[in-house]
């Protein structure tokens, strides 16, 4: 079925370096993606979004990657801070393209310091 | 005003009790969602309202009752609930299609 999946369930960085998050989409009509950051006890917050006519786009210390070639996305985070720490969720908008976010099973970021 | 607000923030109840979960926005968005979310697993979508129509449900089981009063507010009527149901509810809203989903704090449900 589809799947939106991470290759990394728990990543743990030094503080102050570059974290990567990667996920692997499996529906290549899919046209929107997005990452999410969720801490204990509270719910998903945007991270940034990305459509299919791009390749690459920049938030504050954040970028996200598309490679539709081989369906695969990533979230950048430059000088990773205590604060970051928490489960990053990639999600598609799936075959239809439609109002259901198809999630990713999600990562764990732990910065150490 | 880019926040979802929901009430409660904590609910316990029984299986043969009747509730309701609260969520409102703001932002004028047309599309509104109800997630379920189990512990360390992703959001789970239940059920969508589009333009304060029912435009998905996810195959929900029928003591789950959603209801769109109006294009700010989204409720979920709970009755006659397992203890599996037991997880974190949670509401987002957004533009419409391919677009950002806000999310609220949720609620956390626990069923005994």
């Amino acid at each position: 079925g589809e799947s939106v999946g991470l290759h990394l369930p728990t990543l743990s960085v030094q503080e102050g370096d570059n974290s990567i998050i990667n996920c692997a989409y499996s529906n290549s009509a899919s046209d929107y993606f997005i990452w999410y950051k969720q801490e204990s006890g509270k719910g998903p917050q945007f991270i940034i979004d990305i459509r299919s006519n791009m390749d690459k786009r920049q938030g504050q210390r954040v970028t996200v990657l598309l490679n539709k070639t081989v369906k695969h996305l990533s979230l950048q985070i430059a000088a990773t801070q205590p604060g970051d720490s928490a489960v990053y969720f990639c999600a598609e908008n799936g075959r239809d393209s439609s109002y259901k976010l198809i999630f990713g099973s999600g990562t764990r970021l732990l910065v150490r310091p | 005003d880019t926040e979802v607000t929901q009430t409660p923030k904590h609910l316990v109840m029984g299986m043969t009790n009747k509730k309701s979960l609260k969520c409102e926005q703001h932002m004028g968005h047309r599309a509104m969602y109800w997630y379920k979310q189990k512990a360390k697993k992703p959001p789970e979508l239940m059920f969508v309202y589009s333009y304060e129509k029912l435009s998905i449900n996810e195959s929900v089981p029928s003591r789950f009752s959603p209801e769109c009063p109006n294009s700010s507010l989204l409720n979920l009527h709970l009755h006659a609930l397992q203890p599996e149901d037991s997880a974190l509810y949670l509401c987002a809203s957004s533009q419409g299609r391919a677009d950002e989903q806000y999310f609220g704090p949720g609620t956390r449900l626990t069923v005994t």
